[in-house]
């Protein structure tokens, strides 16, 4: 049972160009989580959004949240080449630890 | 230094095998989990514990085993009832449903 679906599943971009990915979820949430894997490492926390928030913006990153549409996305502005990488939203129902990963979206930044 | 780690970076098993992956942390987190990535695709959760000596099955369970004596300790056991165990083996934990922290991973190879 796959929580949390991305899309577009691959991107690629120009270097200073904005990226925007999506995510949408099944259940009721209390926060929805957006991490970022390099190829064959583990994954890093970028930014969590509590499902009492709209908006939250960390740096170059901004994530919204629309709980009635179960979906969230996620934008990248002014990319750069270090920013290529998969990038991947985590789920769980309300009330549960059980955190489901999306299916993850590739970046590609041109240089 | 706090944080989580996976041990070892490299396994190989052969066919009929039990082993053993390792996952230690130090950042007093009462929440760990397991998840299993194949190439290209995302991560799937195979368990996961939110105290000590509680853990529950996550959506591919089958085949794999886990014990949580210890706060900082969550060791995997694949068992030779896992018939397709190559992948990439991934560990995390968290402070209730805050963001989690991962290991580097270990990557298992059947032989």
């Amino acid at each position: 049972s796959q929580q949390g679906e991305e899309d577009p599943q691959a991107l690629s971009i120009q270097e200073g160009e904005n990226a925007t990915m999506n995510c949408s979820y099944k259940t009721s949430i209390n926060n929805l989580q957006w991490y970022r894997q390099n190829s064959g490492r583990g994954l890093v926390h970028l930014i969590l959004i509590r499902s009492n928030e709209r908006e939250k913006h960390s740096g170059r990153l901004r994530v919204t949240l629309d709980t009635s549409k179960k979906s969230s996305s996620l934008l990248i502005t002014a990319s750069r080449a270090a920013d290529t990488a998969s990038y991947f939203c985590a789920t769980a129902p309300s009330g549960t630890y059980k955190y489901i990963f999306g299916t993850g979206t590739r970046l590609k930044v041109l240089a | 230094d706090g944080g989580i780690t996976q041990s070892p970076k490299y396994l190989f098993r052969k066919e009929g095998q039990n082993v053993t992956l390792s996952c230690e942390q130090n950042l007093n987190h009462d929440a760990m989990y397991w998840y299993r990535q194949d190439p290209g695709q995302g991560l799937r959760l195979i368990y996961y514990s939110q105290i000590v000596n509680d853990f529950q099955k996550g959506d591919i369970a089958e085949g794999y085993s886990v014990s949580r004596e210890k706060k900082e300790s969550f060791p995997l056991t694949v068992t030779s009832a896992q018939k397709n165990p190559t992948a990439f083996y991934l560990c995390a934990s968290s402070i209730g449903q805050d963001e989690a922290f991962f290991g580097q991973g270990t990557r298992l190879t059947v032989v």
